[in-house]
């Protein structure tokens, strides 16, 4: 089945540093989203990509859909402390309701 | 707006046993989806019902089973428990007004652990 990649498994930043991720998969996705997991919490969306090429923010986060539609990357701008978690890439095939498939999660910690 | 509801937060089996699991989507969500989520393998897809119909499903054991109600809330069972099932369990719901975006409104999922 597919699976994408996320590495690595855990991230370790000081408090105001930016921080990149990226997701890659050897399937081709139709959309790309992004989540963020909190302690005790579910998973919460960060940010979704539905075109090829496509650059999205949500406050100091932006996603960017990987032109071969195998990948997508996260940054994470001026970190705080808050920032801490996991966060998931998913990816969605064609075809109307297909599942998603989700990466393994990337652990970010902020040193304050 | 009430968040996805899931019951019970938090139950210890041993093995051998079943166990019930419940979640409640949000108001108007039609969809709901379960997934498994443990520290080795991430969240892994159980399955997905609509209008009170399986329509996705992973590729677990089939002691895992699912049902929904016609009013959208939603049951997970596991039948025969094993020590691996230990894990966390999340139900996430969308609206299915249209097009499925992927975009999942997430439980604070149920802590399953078997001894």
């Amino acid at each position: 089945g597919q699976q994408l990649n996320q590495s690595p498994q855990s991230m370790f930043i000081q408090e105001g540093e930016d921080v990149s991720m990226n997701c890659t998969s050897s399937s081709i996705f139709n959309t790309w989203l992004w989540y963020k997991q909190e302690p005790g919490e579910g998973p919460v969306l960060l940010i979704a990509l539905y075109k090829a090429g496509e650059l999205t923010s949500n406050g100091r986060l932006t996603a960017q859909f990987g032109i071969t539609r195998k990948d997508s990357f996260l940054n994470i701008s001026a970190s705080i402390p808050s920032d801490v978690g996991i966060y998931f890439c998913a990816g969605q095939l064609a075809g109307a309701n297909s599942k998603l498939t989700f990466g393994k999660g990337i652990t970010l910690s902020v040193r304050p | 707006k009430a968040g996805v509801t899931q019951t019970p937060r938090y139950l210890i089996k041993t093995r051998g046993q079943q166990v019930t699991l419940s979640c409640s989507p949000i108001s108007g969500h039609r969809s709901v989806s379960w997934y498994q989520q443990t520290p080795g393998q991430g969240l892994q897809f159980l399955f997905e019902y609509f209008s009170e119909t399986q329509r996705n499903k992973g590729n677990f054991p089939g002691r895992f089973s699912g049902r929904q109600f016609s009013n959208s809330r939603s049951e997970m069972n596991v039948s025969t428990l094993e020590l691996g099932d230990s894990a966390l369990y999340l139900c996430a719901s969308t609206p299915m007004g249209g097009r499925n975006t992927g975009e999942l409104f997430f439980g604070e999922g149920s802590r399953l652990t078997v001894l």
